[in-house]
């Protein structure tokens, strides 16, 4: 199994600025991905990371918005630049750590007024 | 058309009663996850399966490949089962597995 983590857990920012969320899994991961959760929505699927390369991004989503590092198997950041209140989401990150599952982090609630 | 459609959208039952999601999907994959959100955000997958049928405690889990189809049933429904439940298929990329989502099932199970 593995256990990822992410900070910050909750943020509350204003618009204008820009917040970088951190995602640390416990086991080293070929694939990490970042995820949108708007409110009352499923899940929509931001960018795919893999160490060493740039991310992939998903149709709607752009590097200038949300750059992605990973610098490593173990860590990757997401950062929601230049924020507007439609920005308020849960931002989740995930790693296929086998082919058995894929484990989710406890996700970041962040709020933009 | 969703790539992935979830039935019901909000289900409310009884403590004990079986509950069954359905999940169809139109996209080509190399299996399918269930996942659980409780309020709060955390997920959890439940199960991830390729074909046939999974069971975990209460839980079980089955998928037809070829019709497209997979669904979710929980025996001797319990409170603690009120969640969210998220039917979410792999699709196979160029660079890896990618999830899609279904909408989710909003399950309230009353005591």
């Amino acid at each position: 199994s593995a256990v990822i983590s992410q900070k910050p857990s909750r943020d509350i920012c204003q618009r204008g600025t820009s917040l970088t969320i951190q995602c640390q899994v416990d086991s080293q991961v070929t694939m990490m991905f970042w995820y949108r959760q708007q409110p009352g929505q499923s899940l929509t699927l931001i960018a795919t990371a893999n160490q060493g390369s740039e991310a992939t991004y998903e149709s709607g989503f752009v590097i200038d918005k949300f750059p992605i590092s990973r610098p490593n198997l173990t860590f990757s950041t997401l950062t929601v630049s230049n924020m507007s209140p439609e920005d308020s989401s849960i931002y989740l990150c995930s790693a296929d750590p086998s082919t058995d599952t894929q484990y989710f982090g406890p996700g970041t609630r962040l709020t933009v007024l | 058309k969703n790539e992935v459609e979830q039935s019901p959208q909000n289900l409310t039952a009884q403590e004990g009663e079986f509950i069954t999601i359905n999940c169809s999907y139109s996209v080509g994959i190399s299996a399918l996850h269930w996942l659980q959100q409780h309020p709060g955000g955390g997920i959890v997958s439940l199960f991830m399966l390729s074909s046939g049928k999974k069971k975990h405690g209460r839980l079980i889990a089955t998928i037809n490949i070829q019709e497209k189809h997979s669904s979710l049933h929980i025996t001797a429904s319990h409170p603690r089962d009120s969640a969210v439940y998220i039917c979410a298929p792999n699709r196979s990329m160029e660079y890896g597995n990618k999830l899609v989502f279904g909408a989710g099932t909003i399950l309230r199970v009353k005591s």
